[in-house]
Order: structure tokens, then C-alpha cells, then sequence
């Protein structure tokens, strides 16, 4: 089965830099890859979807990287505000089958003022 | 995107109650899935939600426990029946559109039991 590592330390940053976060999987390369984000007590928002083939993906302060050779994800917030300050989780799922998606455990990102 | 509504959003359930979650989603959607949260863990799905049938299970979770209904394209409830602690947690309502990838959440159900 898929296994899903996400840094589970918070990461604390400070206002206006760029918050990066990582997941990192083992096993089969999956064949999309999703980040959300989620608020105390609520249910995942969809941020960003990356497929196996696309190497980066945008919108608006938000980057996505896909490297299927080291098995990773990168997340990152540009020009980071404390609005930000949540626990963003990723998401992987293979070829075909929504039942079998896999979700990590998240990393809390706080943003200072 | 799908926008989901659940409700109850929040509740405080007595031992050995049952109750039961609503989901309801502004448009016609092809896969709807029941999963749970409990604190500090990752998601974990529930079954699977199939429109007039007999919901698709995951390993670790049964009828009895969790009966699950769809009659049609938009909506689906879930109820945790006979409830204990154990079942204190978060339970999400999600669902896939026809030619996307994404799967879309509700806002939640946090249930606890006392």
C-alpha cells in the first residue's frame, strides 16, 4: 500500500516568505497528486492537482512540484500572510481508483506576523 | 467544483445513541464517498456511497455500524449507530464529478460521544 510522509513538526514562518512544505511516498508513482488544505475542525478544501507527467503547477501564491524520481512533492506559499496558517495535507491516487487514494497525515503551517 | 453541504455540523451524542449525517451536493455527481477523521490522524475512508444500492465497504467498517444510503444522484446520508467514544471524530461527505480527478469535501460533522 501507498504510504504518505508529510513532515508532521509544525512549520512556523514568518510573514511575506515563502512557506515550502513536502510530502514524500513510497511505492507506485501515483498518477495525480493533490494538496489541500484544512482548518481546525473542518473538512479539506482542494488547493492544487498535479498529474504524473506535469514536473509544476501554479495558482495564484501557490506552486506545486512533482518529481517522480525522488518520490516528492513540494508545496510552497509565496509572499506567505497568517491567513495562511493552517494544516495543508497531500493527497495521492492511482491509476483509476478514487477508493484507493491516499491522504497524509498533514504538516500545521503558522504564519507569524 | 461540487459544493457539499453536511449537517449537522457539530453534536454531542449519548452512549449507545445512533445519528444520522446528511450530504447533499449542488450537482449531479458520479462518486460519493463517506470518510473519517479522528484527532491528529489522517483521513480514512468509510465506504464508498452507490446510488441505489447497497454501499461498497472499506476493511474495518460494516452495515451495522455504519449504514449508508444514496437515493440518487446528490444526496446521501450516513448514520453511526449505537455509538461509544471510540467514535468521537470528524465524518466527511465527499464526492468525484464525472471527468475530474478532484474529490471535493464537505465541511464536516464533528461528532462526540459521552
Amino acid at each position: 500500500s501507498q504510504k504518505i510522509e508529510q513532515n508532521s513538526e509544525a512549520l512556523n514562518i514568518q510573514e511575506g516568505k515563502t512557506a515550502t512544505l513536502t510530502c514524500n511516498y513510497t511505492n507506485y508513482s501515483p498518477a495525480y497528486l493533490q494538496w489541500y488544505r484544512q482548518d481546525p475542525g473542518r473538512g479539506p478544501v482542494f488547493l492544487l492537482l498535479i498529474r504524473e507527467n506535469e514536473k509544476e503547477k501554479r495558482k495564484e501564491r501557490l506552486k506545486v512540484t512533482f518529481d517522480t524520481t525522488l518520490k516528492q512533492s513540494l508545496f510552497h506559499i509565496t509572499a506567505s500572510q497568517p491567513a495562511d496558517s493552517a494544516t495543508y495535507l497531500c493527497a495521492l491516487a492511482p491509476p483509476g481508483g478514487y477508493q484507493k487514494v491516499t491522504f497524509g497525515t498533514g504538516t500545521k503551517l503558522q504564519v507569524i506576523p | 467544483s461540487a459544493v457539499i453541504s453536511q449537517k449537522p455540523s457539530r453534536d454531542i451524542c449519548q452512549r449507545g445513541t445512533s445519528l444520522t449525517i446528511q450530504c447533499q451536493v449542488d450537482s449531479q455527481v458520479t462518486m460519493m464517498f463517506w470518510y473519517r477523521q479522528q484527532p491528529g490522524q489522517s483521513l480514512t475512508l468509510i465506504a464508498t456511497a452507490n446510488q441505489g444500492s447497497e454501499a461498497t465497504y472499506e476493511s474495518g467498517f460494516v452495515i451495522d455500524k455504519f449504514p449508508i444510503s444514496r437515493p440518487n444522484l446528490t444526496f446521501s446520508t450516513l448514520t453511526v449507530s449505537n455509538m461509544s467514544p471510540e467514535d468521537s471524530s470528524i465524518y466527511l461527505c465527499s464526492a468525484v464529478q464525472g471527468g475530474e480527478n478532484t474529490i471535493y469535501f464537505g465541511e464536516g460533522s464533528w461528532l462526540t460521544v459521552v
